[in-house]
């Protein structure tokens, strides 16, 4: 089955505490994307990548971190968590990057996460 | 610079009921896609509709139909006789230019009663 997923699902952690989030996908998809998701504001861009070692900031990358050494991987890194990071995180990816009607997105189930 | 505005944050209605979600866009791009993104209370993002700039057809689905108007830059959604199941919040979306991001608005949460 094509999908994209995304782990931990759910995690608690307190402030400082590096922590990684997994996000694999399936489809040979050449962009990857990270997106978090806060009430009232939607989803917000963090980071993207058009393909492996190919990586750009989004909206508000402030506070973490990516990497794309290979093409179904794309984990989003928290050096140093901080509560303003509570939040539903979303990875995506998409066939296309530019404006060849092949970029619709699909996403992982989300990763909803606590600072403390 | 690119912006998605869905003005209603909640709309609640009785099921049958019909029920238009608003989507106003900017762009300076001639060349653009627009979508639809719902979100069920079981949390994930499910596509609905991608539509280009090159292409003002209104759209239908079984219940479900677009609206696009360049000319007032507005993207409008519209359920026709709402089913419980429909409730969710719905985004709407835009990708211009580079293509390198999509901007989501801040999204409507429908709730339809029985």
């Amino acid at each position: 089955e094509a999908q994209v997923t995304q782990n931990p699902r759910y995690l608690i952690t307190v402030t400082g505490k590096k922590l990684t989030v997994t996000c694999s996908q399936n489809m040979n998809h050449e962009y990857m994307s990270w997106y978090r998701q806060d009430p009232g504001l939607g989803l917000r861009q963090i980071y993207y990548s058009m393909n492996v070692e190919v990586t750009d900031k989004g909206d508000v990358p402030e506070g973490y971190k990516v990497s794309r050494k290979e093409k179904r991987n794309f984990p989003l890194i928290l050096e140093s968590p901080s509560p303003n990071q509570t939040s539903l995180y979303f990875c995506a990816s998409s066939l296309g990057t530019g404006l060849s009607g092949a970029n619709v997105l699909t996403f992982g189930a989300g990763s909803r996460l606590t600072v403390l | 610079a690119q912006k998605v505005t869905q003005a209603q944050t909640e709309i609640s209605v009785v099921e049958k009921e019909d029920v238009t979600l608003d989507c106003v866009y900017e762009t300076r791009d001639t060349t653009y896609y627009l979508f639809w993104y719902k979100q069920p209370p079981s949390g994930e993002l499910v596509f609905l509709i991608r539509r280009n700039s090159f292409d003002e057809q209104n759209e239908i689905s079984g219940r479900y139909s677009w609206n696009f108007q360049k000319s007032t830059s507005s993207f409008n959604f519209t359920i026709t006789a709402s089913q419980v199941v429909d409730s969710a919040v719905y985004f709407c979306a835009l990708t211009a230019g580079s293509a390198r991001q999509l901007t989501f608005g801040s999204g409507t949460q429908l709730t339809v009663l029985p």
